[in-house]
Protein backbone atom coordinates (compact mmCIF):
# COMPACT_ATOMS: atom_id res chain seq x y z
CA UNK A 1 0.00 0.00 0.00
CA UNK A 2 1.04 3.70 -1.07
CA UNK A 3 1.20 6.13 1.95
CA UNK A 4 2.11 10.20 1.83
CA UNK A 5 3.35 11.31 4.69
CA UNK A 6 3.88 15.07 5.69
CA UNK A 7 5.85 15.76 8.75
CA UNK A 8 5.52 19.65 9.43
CA UNK A 9 2.08 20.55 10.00
CA UNK A 10 2.39 24.00 10.17
CA UNK A 11 4.30 26.29 8.84
CA UNK A 12 4.75 30.20 8.37
CA UNK A 13 6.59 32.46 6.43
CA UNK A 14 7.09 35.95 5.62
CA UNK A 15 5.50 37.95 2.48
CA UNK A 16 7.96 38.10 -0.12
CA UNK A 17 10.11 35.00 1.27
CA UNK A 18 10.76 31.20 0.03
CA UNK A 19 9.82 28.10 1.91
CA UNK A 20 9.78 24.98 1.31
CA UNK A 21 6.91 22.10 2.24
CA UNK A 22 8.32 18.56 2.93
CA UNK A 23 7.06 15.30 1.49
CA UNK A 24 7.77 11.94 1.32
CA UNK A 25 6.12 8.38 0.30
CA UNK A 26 6.37 5.23 0.41
CA UNK A 27 5.60 2.62 -2.84
CA UNK A 28 6.95 -0.07 -4.77
CA UNK A 29 5.23 1.58 -7.67
CA UNK A 30 7.21 2.11 -10.60
CA UNK A 31 4.57 4.78 -12.59
CA UNK A 32 3.05 7.44 -10.80
CA UNK A 33 2.13 11.02 -10.01
CA UNK A 34 2.97 13.18 -7.29
CA UNK A 35 1.14 16.54 -6.58
CA UNK A 36 0.80 19.72 -4.35
CA UNK A 37 -2.79 20.80 -3.63
CA UNK A 38 -3.66 23.86 -2.23
CA UNK A 39 -6.63 24.35 0.45
CA UNK A 40 -7.47 27.93 1.10
CA UNK A 41 -9.66 28.45 4.13
CA UNK A 42 -13.21 27.38 3.28
CA UNK A 43 -12.51 27.00 -0.73
CA UNK A 44 -12.22 24.45 -2.61
CA UNK A 45 -9.04 22.63 -3.75
CA UNK A 46 -6.83 23.34 -6.53
CA UNK A 47 -3.83 21.49 -8.12
CA UNK A 48 -0.37 23.44 -7.78
CA UNK A 49 1.90 21.23 -9.24
CA UNK A 50 2.36 18.20 -10.75
CA UNK A 51 5.27 15.68 -11.26
CA UNK A 52 5.58 12.57 -13.36
CA UNK A 53 7.54 9.77 -11.56
CA UNK A 54 8.96 8.95 -15.41
CA UNK A 55 10.49 12.65 -15.71
CA UNK A 56 13.95 13.36 -14.32
CA UNK A 57 13.40 17.25 -13.98
CA UNK A 58 11.96 19.13 -11.25
CA UNK A 59 7.74 20.91 -12.38
CA UNK A 60 7.77 24.16 -11.89
CA UNK A 61 5.00 26.26 -12.33
CA UNK A 62 5.66 30.64 -11.67
CA UNK A 63 6.88 30.78 -8.14
CA UNK A 64 6.05 27.11 -7.15
CA UNK A 65 8.57 24.27 -7.64
CA UNK A 66 9.55 20.64 -6.66
CA UNK A 67 12.63 18.91 -5.62
CA UNK A 68 11.62 15.62 -7.00
CA UNK A 69 14.03 12.86 -5.75
CA UNK A 70 12.55 9.31 -6.84
CA UNK A 71 15.26 7.01 -4.69
CA UNK A 72 14.55 9.03 -1.33
CA UNK A 73 10.87 8.69 -2.42
CA UNK A 74 10.95 12.51 -1.21
CA UNK A 75 9.13 15.48 -2.44
CA UNK A 76 9.19 19.34 -1.87
CA UNK A 77 7.41 22.00 -2.61
CA UNK A 78 9.30 25.44 -2.70
CA UNK A 79 6.64 28.71 -2.66
CA UNK A 80 9.50 31.52 -3.69
CA UNK A 81 8.23 35.05 -2.99
CA UNK A 82 5.30 34.24 -0.76
CA UNK A 83 2.07 35.96 -0.99
CA UNK A 84 -1.00 36.69 1.30
CA UNK A 85 -2.97 34.50 -1.21
CA UNK A 86 -0.65 31.69 -0.72
CA UNK A 87 -2.11 31.06 2.78
CA UNK A 88 -3.99 27.87 3.08
CA UNK A 89 -3.53 24.16 3.69
CA UNK A 90 -0.95 22.16 1.86
CA UNK A 91 -1.79 18.51 0.81
CA UNK A 92 1.31 16.28 -1.05
CA UNK A 93 -0.75 13.36 -2.98
CA UNK A 94 0.37 9.88 -4.82
CA UNK A 95 -1.63 8.55 -7.68
CA UNK A 96 -0.56 5.03 -9.30
CA UNK A 97 -0.44 6.06 -13.12
CA UNK A 98 -2.93 3.14 -13.57
CA UNK A 99 -5.75 4.19 -10.78
CA UNK A 100 -6.76 7.29 -12.21
CA UNK A 101 -9.07 9.51 -9.62
CA UNK A 102 -7.50 7.68 -6.37
CA UNK A 103 -5.28 9.92 -4.69
CA UNK A 104 -3.39 9.14 -1.52
CA UNK A 105 -3.13 11.98 0.39
CA UNK A 106 -0.61 13.60 3.39
CA UNK A 107 -1.91 14.73 6.34
CA UNK A 108 -1.19 18.43 5.25
CA UNK A 109 0.21 21.51 6.27
CA UNK A 110 -1.18 24.49 6.76
CA UNK A 111 0.85 27.23 5.85
CA UNK A 112 0.09 31.19 7.06
CA UNK A 113 2.02 33.60 5.00
CA UNK A 114 2.85 36.87 7.50
CA UNK A 115 2.66 40.43 6.10
CA UNK B 1 -16.48 26.19 -18.41
CA UNK B 2 -18.08 25.49 -15.20
CA UNK B 3 -16.63 23.54 -12.44
CA UNK B 4 -17.34 20.81 -10.40
CA UNK B 5 -20.60 21.21 -8.99
CA UNK B 6 -22.11 19.86 -5.56
CA UNK B 7 -25.25 20.08 -3.44
CA UNK B 8 -25.81 20.89 -1.00
CA UNK B 9 -22.98 22.44 0.16
CA UNK B 10 -24.33 22.09 3.91
CA UNK B 11 -26.56 19.75 5.68
CA UNK B 12 -27.35 18.85 9.05
CA UNK B 13 -28.95 15.07 9.77
CA UNK B 14 -28.99 13.00 13.10
CA UNK B 15 -28.11 9.33 13.58
CA UNK B 16 -29.65 6.75 12.10
CA UNK B 17 -30.89 8.66 8.95
CA UNK B 18 -29.35 8.72 5.74
CA UNK B 19 -28.22 11.18 2.83
CA UNK B 20 -27.33 11.43 -0.69
CA UNK B 21 -24.95 14.23 -1.88
CA UNK B 22 -24.59 15.53 -4.92
CA UNK B 23 -22.08 15.99 -7.87
CA UNK B 24 -21.96 17.69 -11.39
CA UNK B 25 -18.55 16.97 -13.21
CA UNK B 26 -16.81 19.91 -15.48
CA UNK B 27 -18.24 19.29 -18.81
CA UNK B 28 -16.49 16.14 -20.82
CA UNK B 29 -15.29 14.54 -17.54
CA UNK B 30 -16.34 11.24 -17.49
CA UNK B 31 -13.87 10.23 -14.14
CA UNK B 32 -16.35 11.32 -11.10
CA UNK B 33 -14.30 10.47 -7.63
CA UNK B 34 -15.53 11.07 -3.66
CA UNK B 35 -12.83 11.62 -0.71
CA UNK B 36 -13.88 12.53 3.07
CA UNK B 37 -12.23 14.88 4.83
CA UNK B 38 -12.26 14.87 8.85
CA UNK B 39 -10.01 16.57 10.97
CA UNK B 40 -9.20 13.33 12.78
CA UNK B 41 -8.12 11.06 9.38
CA UNK B 42 -7.69 14.12 7.32
CA UNK B 43 -8.70 13.01 3.56
CA UNK B 44 -9.45 9.62 2.53
CA UNK B 45 -11.09 8.47 -0.69
CA UNK B 46 -14.19 6.47 -0.91
CA UNK B 47 -14.69 5.43 -5.28
CA UNK B 48 -14.10 6.81 -8.25
CA UNK B 49 -16.82 6.06 -11.32
CA UNK B 50 -15.91 6.31 -14.94
CA UNK B 51 -19.47 5.75 -17.56
CA UNK B 52 -21.22 4.54 -15.09
CA UNK B 53 -19.16 1.94 -13.52
CA UNK B 54 -16.76 1.82 -10.20
CA UNK B 55 -13.67 1.43 -10.67
CA UNK B 56 -12.10 2.10 -7.32
CA UNK B 57 -13.57 1.64 -4.35
CA UNK B 58 -11.80 2.62 -0.67
CA UNK B 59 -11.80 1.12 2.81
CA UNK B 60 -15.13 2.52 3.52
CA UNK B 61 -18.13 0.40 5.16
CA UNK B 62 -20.96 -1.12 3.12
CA UNK B 63 -23.25 2.36 4.06
CA UNK B 64 -20.91 4.34 1.80
CA UNK B 65 -22.29 3.59 -1.79
CA UNK B 66 -22.80 5.42 -4.80
CA UNK B 67 -23.47 5.51 -8.63
CA UNK B 68 -22.81 7.49 -11.66
CA UNK B 69 -25.70 8.23 -14.41
CA UNK B 70 -24.83 8.52 -17.99
CA UNK B 71 -24.43 12.22 -18.53
CA UNK B 72 -21.41 11.78 -15.53
CA UNK B 73 -23.33 13.07 -12.44
CA UNK B 74 -22.45 10.81 -9.26
CA UNK B 75 -24.35 10.37 -6.17
CA UNK B 76 -23.25 9.35 -3.25
CA UNK B 77 -25.21 7.55 -0.31
CA UNK B 78 -24.18 6.95 3.73
CA UNK B 79 -26.78 5.24 5.10
CA UNK B 80 -27.67 4.69 8.86
CA UNK B 81 -25.51 7.49 9.69
CA UNK B 82 -23.17 7.57 12.46
CA UNK B 83 -21.67 10.40 14.58
CA UNK B 84 -18.53 10.13 12.67
CA UNK B 85 -19.66 10.75 9.16
CA UNK B 86 -19.69 14.60 10.26
CA UNK B 87 -16.87 15.14 7.72
CA UNK B 88 -16.26 17.45 4.62
CA UNK B 89 -17.47 14.89 1.65
CA UNK B 90 -15.31 16.35 -1.63
CA UNK B 91 -16.02 15.01 -4.94
CA UNK B 92 -13.54 15.08 -8.02
CA UNK B 93 -13.45 15.25 -11.51
CA UNK B 94 -11.54 14.07 -14.32
CA UNK B 95 -10.60 13.56 -18.16
CA UNK B 96 -9.86 9.92 -18.74
CA UNK B 97 -7.00 10.89 -20.59
CA UNK B 98 -4.05 10.08 -17.93
CA UNK B 99 -3.01 13.16 -16.92
CA UNK B 100 -3.88 12.28 -13.29
CA UNK B 101 -4.93 16.08 -12.84
CA UNK B 102 -8.27 16.03 -10.13
CA UNK B 103 -10.96 19.26 -10.28
CA UNK B 104 -12.44 18.93 -7.07
CA UNK B 105 -15.92 20.85 -6.06
CA UNK B 106 -16.13 22.74 -2.80
CA UNK B 107 -17.47 20.05 -0.83
CA UNK B 108 -20.70 19.17 1.14
CA UNK B 109 -20.33 19.64 4.53
CA UNK B 110 -22.18 17.07 6.97
CA UNK B 111 -23.40 17.15 10.46
CA UNK B 112 -24.50 14.29 12.06
CA UNK B 113 -26.08 15.25 15.68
Amino acid sequence: AQTVTQSQPEMSVQEAETVTLSCTYDTSENNYYLFWYKQPPSRQMILVIRQEAYKQQNATENRFSVNFQKAAKSFSLKISDSQLGDTAMYFCAFMKMSNTGKLIFGQGTTLQVKP
Amino acid sequence: KAGVTQTPRYLIKTRGQQVTLSCSPISGHRSVSWYQQTPGQGLQFLFEYFSETQRNKGNFPGRFSGRQFSNSRSEMNVSTLELGDSALYLCASSLEVTTGELFFGEGSRLTVL
